[in-house]
């Protein structure tokens, strides 16, 4: 399958670690980004490539991969982390495609 | 600053014409590909087109291909998509993004601007 498969929705207690997956076929040629979305904002970047993070995005975000699955973790989560996420890598005819996001909520 | 500003959005008939424009400053415009993303009201994400440097290489979603056109002048730092054929399913905040690549990296959006609204409704 081509397409991008993300939990809906995930919660986390304030200062403690929430992993949020990607999983998708695709996953297994190209590295997925991940975009951090806030109501009534554009996305953001927060993590690209193998592990990387754009500057002015905290060293708490990061990001891994194994096999068909892409994974964003958010070491000591806080409150200005609650947000849509979402991921995004090419699909096997070359186009982009983005996960079906998933909405972090801290507690 | 690097920037992106979109324009050109409004409301349109089932099967009509829009053009949307994107203005960028603060880069060398003609050094990156660029893209279109769109976001209907309360969904998820969806990318619609993407163009390379130069404009020799482009790509479409599955849901938009043969009725819209991604294009760019490099004299004006300006990307566009005319969409054509409008849907009721076209409806969404269109926003333009940088496509950026590094070496050992899949490529990645950032900037984005902040988006331009399309409604398509009769």
């Amino acid at each position: 399958s081509s397409e991008l498969t993300q939990d809906p929705a995930v919660s986390v207690a304030l200062g403690q670690t929430v992993r949020i997956t990607c999983q998708g076929d695709s996953l297994r040629s190209y590295y997925a980004s991940w975009y951090q979305q806030k109501p009534g904002q554009a996305p953001v970047l927060v993590i690209y490539g193998k592990n990387n993070r754009p500057s002015g995005i905290p060293d708490r975000f990061s990001g891994s991969s194994s096999g068909n699955t892409a994974s964003l973790t958010i070491t000591g989560a806080q409150a200005e982390d609650e947000a849509d996420y979402y991921c995004n890598s090419r699909d096997s005819s070359g186009n982009h495609r983005f996960g079906t996001g998933t909405k972090v909520t801290v507690l | 600053e690097v920037q992106l500003v979109e324009s050109g959005g409004g409301v349109v008939r089932p099967g009509g014409s829009l053009r949307l424009s994107c203005a960028a400053s603060g880069f060398t415009f003609d050094d990156y590909g660029m893209s279109w993303v769109r976001q209907a009201p309360g969904k998820g994400l969806e990318w619609v087109s993407g163009i390379n440097w130069n404009g020799g290489s482009t790509g479409y979603a599955d849901s938009v291909k043969g009725r819209f056109t991604i294009s760019r002048d490099n004299a004006k730092n300006s990307l566009y998509l005319q969409m054509n054929s409008l849907r009721a399913e076209d409806t969404a905040l269109y926003h333009c993004a940088r496509v950026n690549l590094a070496v050992g990296a899949t490529d990645w959006f950032d900037p984005w601007g902040q988006g331009t609204l399309v409604t398509v409704s009769s």
